[in-house]
């Protein structure tokens, strides 16, 4: 069965160096997103992706936040200068169009990003 | 006010009750979606639906889009089902999901 694939599952770094999420989503999907966890707290929208730009985000997605999908097949979320409240459960999703409306999305597992 | 309002919080069943998890909203829709997490994280699609009633399994998950309401049933209940049970919706104006606070249900053996 297709899935979506993130990497890595976790994720430490120092407060204040860039972090970059990495996903894979499933192939023939042309909606993507971000969406954020922190610990106790609903998930929460970032930002979704679809023909090659953005095509929403949300007040969290500020200028230390950049999405890109660099070979056709990965997407990425990057933090340019990470800070302690980014610490979270990332999840990448996808849908796909099944020509009578679009699919229910599909979510990796997650990447837990610790800033210390 | 939060958009996607879940109740309860929390609901410990014993293993074989029937339970129902409740949502309701305040926004227009394209689609409504109920989501399991389980406690490493991952989040899975349960069902997606704009009407009526669908039912997979044991799960049965119903929508009136008049009320603005819509339910989660687990028959039969096991304590496999142990998870967070997350409702979310679509708005009309966009692709993404909004989601409630989730539902956390504890099954006893």
């Amino acid at each position: 069965e297709p899935e979506v694939t993130q990497t890595p599952s976790h994720q430490v770094t120092q407060m204040g160096q860039e972090v970059i999420l990495r996903c894979v989503p499933i192939s023939n999907h042309l909606y993507f997103y971000w969406y954020r966890q922190i610990l106790g707290q609903k998930v929460e929208f970032l930002v979704s992706f679809y023909n090659n730009e953005i095509s929403e985000k949300s007040e969290i997605f500020d200028d230390q936040f950049s999405v890109e999908r660099p070979d056709g097949s990965n997407f990425t979320l990057k933090i340019r200068s990470t800070k302690l409240e980014d610490s979270a459960m990332y999840f990448c999703a996808s849908s796909g169009n099944l020509g009578t409306g679009w699919s229910e999305a599909f979510f990796g597992q997650g990447t837990r990003l610790t800033v210390v | 006010k939060n958009e996607v309002e879940q109740s309860p919080q929390n609901l410990t069943a014993q293993e074989g009750e029937f339970i129902t998890i409740n949502c309701s909203y305040s926004v227009g829709i394209s689609a409504l979606h109920w989501l399991q997490q389980h406690p490493g994280g991952g989040i899975v699609s349960l069902f997606m639906l704009s009407s009526g009633k669908k039912k997979h399994g044991r799960l049965i998950a119903t929508i009136n889009i008049q009320e603005k309401h819509s339910s989660l049933h687990i028959t039969a209940s096991h304590p496999r089902d142990s998870a967070v049970y997350i409702c979310a919706v679509t708005r009309s104006s966009a692709r993404q999901l909004t989601f409630g606070s989730g539902t956390q249900l504890t099954v006893l053996p």
